[in-house]
């Protein structure tokens, strides 16, 4: 059963500052990341996604894909309080790419 | 745009009811799912549809029932409610023929196990 790690568990960053949150898969097949972010009290929204090798960017978020480790990271810079939420990191494969694998989330507090 | 909408936003059981839970979305997505999430942690899998007339089981099915009655709607039963159990279940729907496609989630049920 593929399994999605998430690291750290819990992340606390300055105003401005600059968060970085991790994931792997275990599943050699996986070969699409998603991440989403869920604020507290609501549902998750997908904020980014990626399959190729590299990074790819979207205002302060960047997103970074190791196709060989299965790894992704996610970095805000500049982060601002309206980023404290829970990143879920999902991994889907093949010809299941309608099926996600979530990963346990990563709780940021941007701390004001 | 659309949205989806989950029946009850809260709901209070017994232990051993059977509890129904309900979802609908305007999107005309073809595929649905069903996940539970517990504590804000993770969402785990427990029943999908990839399209109308269609049932599959995701990793945490056991304990519950699913039954896509028209393309716009998605039930899941909860067979026999659990004491003390409390989690939120969240609705998500995605377009068809789309491998790759962002799943959209409703606003969620929250299960609260007397």
């Amino acid at each position: 059963q593929q399994k999605v790690q998430q690291s750290p568990e819990s992340l606390i960053v300055p105003e401005g500052g600059m968060a970085s949150l991790n994931c792997t898969s275990s599943d050699r097949n996986v070969d699409y990341f998603w991440w989403y972010r869920q604020h507290s009290g609501k549902s998750p929204k997908m904020l980014m996604s990626i399959f190729s090798n590299g990074e790819k960017e979207e205002g302060r978020f960047t997103v970074h894909l190791n196709k060989a480790s299965l790894h992704t990271s996610l970095h805000i810079r500049d982060s601002q309080p309206s980023d404290s939420a829970l990143y879920l990191c999902a991994a889907s494969s093949g010809n299941m790419g309608y099926k996600l694998t979530f990963g346990t989330g990563t709780s940021l507090l941007v701390d004001p | 745009g659309g949205i989806i909408t989950q029946t009850p936003k809260f709901l209070i059981g017994q232990e051993g009811q059977k509890l129904t839970l309900k979802c609908q979305q305007n999107f005309n997505h073809d595929t649905m799912y069903w996940y539970r999430q517990d504590s804000g942690k993770g969402l785990r899998l427990i029943y999908y549809s990839i399209t109308e007339n269609d049932l599959q089981k995701g990793d945490l099915s056991e304990g519950y029932d699913a039954s896509r009655e028209k393309k716009s709607s998605f039930s899941l039963t909860v067979t026999s409610a659990q004491k003390n159990e409390m989690a939120v279940f969240l609705c998500a729907s995605t377009p068809g023929g789309a491998n790759y496609a962002e799943q959209f989630f409703g606003p969620g049920t929250r299960l609260t196990v007397l």
